[in-house]
């Protein structure tokens, strides 16, 4: 298998203040990573690809002046919610995608869950 | 489009067998991915199918036919740590995952 973390698991913030989740590949080199957001009894949201090295891709919807993402190493994605808003609280995943033998297996981080006060 | 289905809610008792169906329609085919996820927690991976036919992993088997753009998820001898969502995704031709809504089953004893 392999590794990936994400930092912090929790934080709560203030309305208006900008937080940053960071997603680390610990044993192998992502060019690629995801970031998700998952509300309660939801499914997974893609918010963004991220790409090491180029601009992230951005979903229909998300606004990519308010999640900054930064893809600046082979084992690092961050996530920056700018001007966070109580509607901002939510639960966000990352992934890295890694390729298995013939096929590409996205590999989870265990969640920040973020709350706006 | 780009749809998968799947039931929003399954129940089932402990030591029973259940099946969780996934239908798909999607553009391009790289292979069908089962996940596991627990309440407040991230997915975790069960199986991979790319060719028609049943894969078998312990309690856990999962099955696809391209043809029919459908899979199915067989969980035996159920235990409650089964309880949990269940998501179905599925790889288009841009290698990218499409997700389905998810299942959650509840394991009753």
């Amino acid at each position: 298998g392999a590794v990936v973390s994400q930092h912090p698991s929790w934080v709560i913030c203030k309305s208006g203040t900008s937080v940053k989740i960071e997603c680390r590949s610990l044993d192998f080199q992502a060019t690629t990573m995801f970031w998700y957001r998952q509300f309660p009894k939801q499914s997974l949201m893609l918010m963004a690809t991220s790409n090491e090295g180029s601009k992230a891709t951005y979903e229909q919807g998300v606004e990519k002046d308010k999640f900054l993402i930064n893809h600046a190493s082979l084992t690092l994605s961050t996530l920056t919610v700018t001007s966070a808003h109580p509607e901002d609280s939510s639960f966000y995943i990352c992934s890295a995608r890694k390729q298995e033998g013939s096929y590409y297996e996205q590999y989870f981080g265990p969640g920040t869950r973020l709350t706006v006060t | 489009g780009q749809n998968i289905d799947q039931p929003t809610e399954m129940t089932a008792t402990e030591g029973a067998i259940v099946q969780i169906n996934c239908t798909y329609q999607t553009s391009g085919f790289n292979g069908l991915f089962w996940y596991q996820q627990h309440a407040g927690e991230a997915p975790t991976f069960l199986s991979y199918n790319v060719l028609d036919g049943l894969e078998e992993k312990g309690r856990f088997s999962s099955f696809l036919s391209r043809s029919k753009g459908y899979s199915y998820l067989l969980l035996k001898e159920l235990q409650m740590k089964d309880s949990a969502s269940y998501l179905c995704a599925v790889t288009d031709s841009n290698y990218q995952l499409i997700w389905g809504a998810g299942t959650k089953l509840i394991i009753k004893p």
